[in-house]
């Protein structure tokens, strides 16, 4: 079956641009997370999403935004980007909610913000 | 504070040596302890994941160990192979009525011919 399926890999965005990266976790999956990976902070968590609904949060500011469709497919959008943004975005889909079980990801989004 | 820190930072070892990664956490109270491989580029691939109750689950030529006591955890990977050269990434959960996940920083793993 499909991996998770993110789009696009690389994008090239603007300092004060806005950018929305989408994710297709696994047919059947219900709960999708994402996260931001930079060299110096590593893998950081984003938020959560399972049956349309925000379930868990990161501390990440307002411009990080997210949401998720009725077919599970999830979107997440930053706006005013800066250039501290730039990093790999992962998303990861699971059955039920992704940290009580075994998490899928994909191959993420390079956003370099210029 | 809720931490999970791994050692070493980096590590290089020749074709066919065997090693262990460390991870050791202050996470509380303990859900799960997850190990990851992500190659550069790409996104992590789930290694193993073990509960409270599970002190050694195996991959193939991968081996997590767990410590729920002392809070510790080792990845081996035995006769180790140049495919093996990635970053390995622990990662726990906690359960505070909702569930919060906290990365470790990884070790990035070389291995040499």
């Amino acid at each position: 079956k499909a991996g998770v399926t993110q789009t696009p890999r690389y994008l090239i965005k603007t300092r004060g641009q806005q950018v929305t990266l989408s994710c297709s976790p696994i047919s059947g999956h219900r709960s999708v997370s994402w996260y931001q990976q930079t060299p110096g902070q590593g893998l950081q968590f984003l938020f959560e999403y399972f049956s349309e609904t925000q379930r868990n949060k990161g501390n990440f500011p307002g411009r990080f935004s997210g949401r998720q469709f009725s077919n599970s497919r999830s979107e997440m959008n930053v706006s005013t980007l800066e250039l501290g943004d730039s990093a790999l975005y992962l998303c990861a889909s699971s059955l039920v909610q992704a940290t009580n079980t075994e998490a899928f990801f994909g191959q993420g989004t390079r956003l370099t913000v210029v | 504070k809720n931490q999970v820190e791994q050692s070493p930072q980096s590590l290089i070892i020749l074709e066919g040596k065997n090693c262990t990664l460390q991870c050791n956490y202050t996470v509380s109270p303990f859900s799960n302890l997850r190990w990851y491989k992500q190659d550069t580029g790409r996104g992590p691939v789930s290694l193993t994941i073990m509960t409270f109750s599970e002190n050694t689950k195996s991959n193939g030529r991968y081996t997590a160990t767990l410590d729920a006591d002392t809070k510790q955890s080792s990845l081996h990977i035995t006769a180790s192979q140049l495919s093996d050269s990635a970053s390995y990434i622990c990662v726990v959960t906690l359960n505070t009525g909702g569930f919060k996940t906290i990365f470790g920083a990884g070790t990035r793993l070389f291995v040499k011919a």
